[in-house]
């Protein structure tokens, strides 16, 4: 089946930081989404990306649609205490359902 | 906000035992999704619902498992005989539309076999 690899699995900074990691495949993806989870909570809809070179942001976080469509890039600058958790990608190929990276686990330092 | 809404929170059942989870998704949403997290690992998909019928399923929805759509508001998963394996987070999703628009989650079930 598809596989999502996410990079890194986890990592430690401190307040102030500026943060990136990605998510790979082998297999081109149409829609790329990210997501936020925290301890015991459903993940929650960061950013959707539609379209390959597609950079979108939302608050602190920007992400990136890879050229290649077979990679896409999560940017959150300034972290702060809340930050913390686990950032899932999300992939989708045309009529199919998405699926999931194992995760960037981020805590923050204060 | 609208949110998707899943009980019960927690679910401790006997090895052998059925268990019925339940969702209530957005409102005005078409598509219904069920997903698992073991433990530490990621979140793995189970089964999308559409016009009250199974759209796609995963290998690990086999013959144990079953959704339904018993009213205009609930969507639930039922394991018929679980397992130890089958222990995890249970999400609940739905979708406005499909591939234009992200999944809201639930803040799932946990269950526990024990």
């Amino acid at each position: 089946g598809q596989q999502l690899n996410q990079s890194p699995q986890s990592m430690f900074i401190q307040e102030g930081e500026d943060v990136s990691m990605n998510c790979t495949s082998s297999s081109i993806f149409n829609t790329w989404l990210w997501y936020k989870q925290d301890p015991g909570e459903g993940p929650v809809l960061l950013i959707a990306l539609y379209k390959a070179g597609e950079l979108t942001s939302n608050g602190r976080l920007t992400a990136q649609f890879g050229i290649t469509r077979k990679d896409s890039f999560l940017n959150i600058s300034a972290s702060i205490p809340s930050d913390v958790g686990i950032y899932f990608c999300a992939g989708q190929r045309t009529g199919q359902n998405f699926v999931f990276g194992p995760g960037t686990r981020l805590s923050v330092l204060p | 906000e609208p949110e998707v809404t899943q009980t019960p929170s927690h679910q401790v059942t006997q090895m052998g035992q059925e268990v019925i989870l339940r969702c209530v998704p957005i409102s005005n949403h078409l598509y219904f999704y069920w997903y698992r997290q073991i433990l530490g690992q990621k979140v793995e998909f189970l089964v999308s619902f559409y016009n009250n019928e199974i759209s796609e399923k995963s290998e690990i929805f086999d013959d144990q498992f079953s959704v339904e759509r018993p009213d205009g508001s609930n969507f639930t998963l039922k394991i018929r005989s679980t397992k130890l394996e089958d222990s995890a987070m249970y999400f609940c999703a739905s979708s406005e539309g499909g591939v234009m628009y992200g999944y809201t989650f639930g803040s799932g079930t946990r269950l526990t076999v024990v």
